[in-house]
């Protein structure tokens, strides 16, 4: 079975442009979580869709948005980047009936 | 506010000893918490997990323990080998379906040949 695919794996944008990166779960896995990873800091939660909605949210500003299609596939949106925003992106994807998620490899951001 | 600390940035321990990785926590709502090991520029993989209804739980060489009245969980590795060589994460969820992880920041583990 797949696992997790993320792409791109790098990006390199400028402040100020938005960027969109995509995430295929596990076939069969419909719950899809978006964290950042950035140095000291930790992985932290953006979102999680579910069956298409919008299930859970971080303390992230509206510059990040994501939205979930019906085969599971997602996509997370950040507007007017800011160097800040420069980090690794992890999607991961669980069943939902198991607390166990599986982690892609990573969008690796950086913003010039 | 870090709800989940891993207040060792990094530990080195010799092969084929013990490795014991710490995690503390402060939301009593936790009730599930796992545990993840992460290779540089590679996502994190799941290793092992514990409910808050267990203390312990074991898988091959890793052990994972719970202290809830500490609030307090490790992972224990034996014997460590080389390979084990990565960052590891603990990581909690307040309740079944709701897959927001909360993560620690993270502990890097070197194995010493």
């Amino acid at each position: 079975k797949a696992g997790v695919t993320q792409t791109p794996r790098y990006l390199i944008k400028t402040r100020g442009q938005q960027v969109t990166l995509s995430c295929s779960p596990i076939s069969g896995h419909r719950s899809v979580s978006w964290y950042q990873q950035t140095p000291g800091q930790g992985l932290q939660f953006l979102f999680e869709y579910f069956s298409e909605t919008q299930r859970n949210k971080g303390n992230f500003p509206g510059r990040f948005s994501g939205r979930q299609f019906s085969n599971s596939r997602s996509e997370m949106n950040v507007s007017t980047l800011e160097l800040g925003d420069s980090a690794l992106y992890l999607c991961a994807s669980s069943s939902g009936t198991s607390q166990e998620a599986f982690f892609g490899q990573g969008t690796r951001l950086t913003v010039v | 506010d870090q709800q989940v600390k891993q207040n060792s940035p990094s530990l080195s321990v010799q092969e084929g000893r013990i490795s014991i990785l710490n995690c503390d926590y402060t939301n009593s709502m936790f009730d599930y918490f796992l545990w993840y090991k992460k290779y540089p520029a590679e996502g994190p993989t799941f290793l092992i997990s514990i409910s808050s209804i267990k203390d312990k739980n074991e898988d091959g060489r890793f052990t994972v323990f719970l202290n809830k009245s500490a609030k307090h969980l490790s992972l224990h590795i034996v014997p460590s080998q080389p390979g084990d060589s990565a960052v590891y994460f603990c990581a909690a969820l307040t309740n079944f379906g709701n897959e927001k992880l909360t993560f620690g920041t993270g502990t890097r583990l070197t194995i010493i040949p």
